[in-house]
């Protein structure tokens, strides 16, 4: 079936060292990608988000590259800080047809990867 | 502040109880959802409302119930729940896609509620 994965489970990086987070998605027919991050005792907060459309999108820090012939995800963080240390989850949509009012129902979370900064 | 408040933050029940889980986001926005996340497993969505109007249930079994009065305010109900419905129970809500603004809009998370049934 379709499944949004991650490839590592935990990723220890030094601080002051850039971090690379990857993510597959299996849905060809994706056109949306965001990168959330989960802080102890909080709930997802949104980094970045991409469409199809682009292959890289650069915010504060943070880079996400999209790779739609191998259908690959990325998210880069420069000089990882102690504050960046919390569980990074990808997540893909599909849209619906232009004619679907709703809501974002076709939105599919990976399970989540620990990124821990050594001081 | 994300802009969308969960209370209560911890909820301790037996299976023979009735509680009920609170969301309220303060963001204008007009679609609600609830998720569960449990330990190891993907985040599992459990409703979809748009416009107050349920729009999604994932197979959710009946003993959860959830409720949206305004656009503004979401509920679980919960009733003779299990062991395994043990989970952190996250509300987010958005912007829902229309005409003028096709496609997925960025959810926005509460803190959650960390449910545990004894």
């Amino acid at each position: 079936g379709e499944s949004v994965g991650l490839h590592l489970p935990t990723l220890s990086v030094q601080e002051g060292d850039n971090s690379i987070i990857n993510c597959a998605y299996s849905n060809s027919a994706s056109d949306y990608f965001i990168w959330y991050k989960q802080e102890s005792g909080k709930g997802p907060q949104f980094i970045i988000d991409i469409r199809s459309n682009m292959d890289k999108r650069q915010g504060q820090r943070v880079t996400v590259l999209l790779n739609k012939t191998v259908k690959h995800l990325s998210l880069q963080i420069a000089a990882t800080q102690p504050g960046d240390s919390a569980v990074y989850f990808c997540a893909e949509n599909m849209t619906p047809s232009p004619l679907y009012t709703g809501a974002n129902s076709k939105l599919t979370f990976g399970k989540g990867i620990t990124l821990s900064v050594r001081p | 502040e994300t802009g969308v408040t969960q209370t209560p933050r911890h909820l301790v029940m037996g299976m023979t109880n009735k509680k009920s889980l609170k969301c309220e986001q303060h963001l204008g926005h007009n679609a609600m959802y609830w998720y569960k996340q449990s330990a190891k497993k993907p985040l599992e969505l459990m409703f979809v409302y748009s416009l107050e109007e349920r729009v999604e249930n994932n197979s959710v079994p009946s003993r959860f119930s959830p409720e949206c009065p305004n656009s503004s305010h979401l509920f679980l109900h919960l009733h003779t729940l299990q062991p395994e419905d043990s989970a952190l129970y996250l509300c987010a809500s958005s912007q829902r896609p229309g005409p003028l603004a096709p496609g997925a809009n960025v959810l926005t998370f509460g803190a959650g509620s960390r449910l545990t049934v004894l």
